[in-house]
C-alpha cells in the first residue's frame, strides 16, 4: 500500500513564524497536494504538484508557498503564519488515473 | 469548473438502519467521482470510485454508489450500519482531462445511534 507520511500530528506555533510541513510518499507518484480541512468547508486545495520542481496554485494558495525538490517530497511553506491559518492540513499523492492516497493530516494551531 | 454539493451536513440514524448520503456535482465535461471516508482522528480513506463502466460500484466496509448521469449525482448507501461506520463523508468529482485534480463536497458526519 502507498503510504503518505505527514512529518508531525500536531503543531503549535507564533503568530508571523516561518512554518514547514512536510510530506513524504513512498510509491513513486507523480501527483502530490496540498488541502486544509475547516469544518463546513470540506477540502481546499492549496497547491498541488505534478512533477518535481512543477507547482501549481489551488483555490486557496494566498500566504503559502511549496517545495518539491524530489518526486517523493511535497514541502508546503507559510511564510509569515497567522490565526487564520490554524486548521488541519492534509498532503495527499496520486497517480493520473485519479483516487488520492492521503496522510494523516497535520493540525496546526497558530496563537 | 466543476463543483460537489452534499445535501446534508449531518445524517443520525440508528444502527441496523439503511442510510443514504446525497452528492450532486457540476460539471460540463464527463467527471471521475469519489467517496471518502475519514474516522475520527485519521486522514482520509478511499471508499470507491467511478471512472467508467457500470453505474453501481460496490465500495468497502460494505458501501456502494450509484452514479446518475442524468441527475449529476453519485449517492452512497449502505442498506445495515454499525457503530464503526461513524465517521465524516466527502463526495469528490473530478474532470476527466484533468484527472488528477480532486474537487471536494463539504462533508456529511454520519452519526449513529445505538
Amino acid at each position: 500500500d502507498v503510504k503518505v507520511t505527514q512529518s508531525s500530528r500536531y503543531l503549535v506555533k507564533r503568530t508571523g513564524e516561518k512554518v514547514f510541513l512536510e510530506c513524504v510518499q513512498d510509491m513513486d507518484h507523480e501527483n502530490m497536494f496540498w488541502y486544509r480541512q475547516d469544518p463546513g468547508l470540506g477540502l481546499r486545495l492549496i497547491y498541488f504538484s505534478y512533477d518535481v520542481k512543477m507547482k501549481e496554485k489551488g483555490d486557496i494558495p494566498e500566504g503559502y508557498s511549496v517545495s518539491r525538490e524530489k518526486k517523493e517530497r511535497f514541502s508546503l511553506i507559510l511564510e509569515s503564519a497567522s490565526t487564520n491559518q490554524t486548521s488541519m492540513y492534509l498532503c495527499a499523492s496520486s497517480l493520473s488515473t485519479g483516487g488520492y492516497t492521503f496522510g494523516s493530516g497535520t493540525r496546526l494551531t497558530v496563537v | 469548473a466543476q463543483s460537489v454539493t452534499q445535501l446534508d451536513s449531518q445524517v443520525p440514524v440508528f444502527e441496523e438502519a439503511p442510510v443514504e448520503l446525497r452528492c450532486n456535482y457540476s460539471s460540463s465535461v464527463s467527471v471521475y467521482l469519489f467517496w471518502y471516508v475519514q474516522y475520527p482522528n485519521q486522514g482520509l480513506q478511499l471508499l470507491l470510485k467511478y471512472l467508467s463502466g457500470s453505474t453501481l460500484v460496490k465500495g468497502i466496509n460494505g458501501f456502494e454508489a450509484e452514479f446518475n448521469k442524468s441527475q449529476t449525482s453519485f449517492h452512497l448507501r449502505k442498506p445495515s450500519v454499525h457503530i464503526s461506520d461513524t465517521a465524516e463523508f466527502f463526495c469528490a468529482v473530478s474532470i476527466i482531462q484533468v484527472a488528477q485534480k480532486l474537487v471536494f463536497g463539504q462533508g456529511t458526519r454520519l452519526t449513529i445511534n445505538p
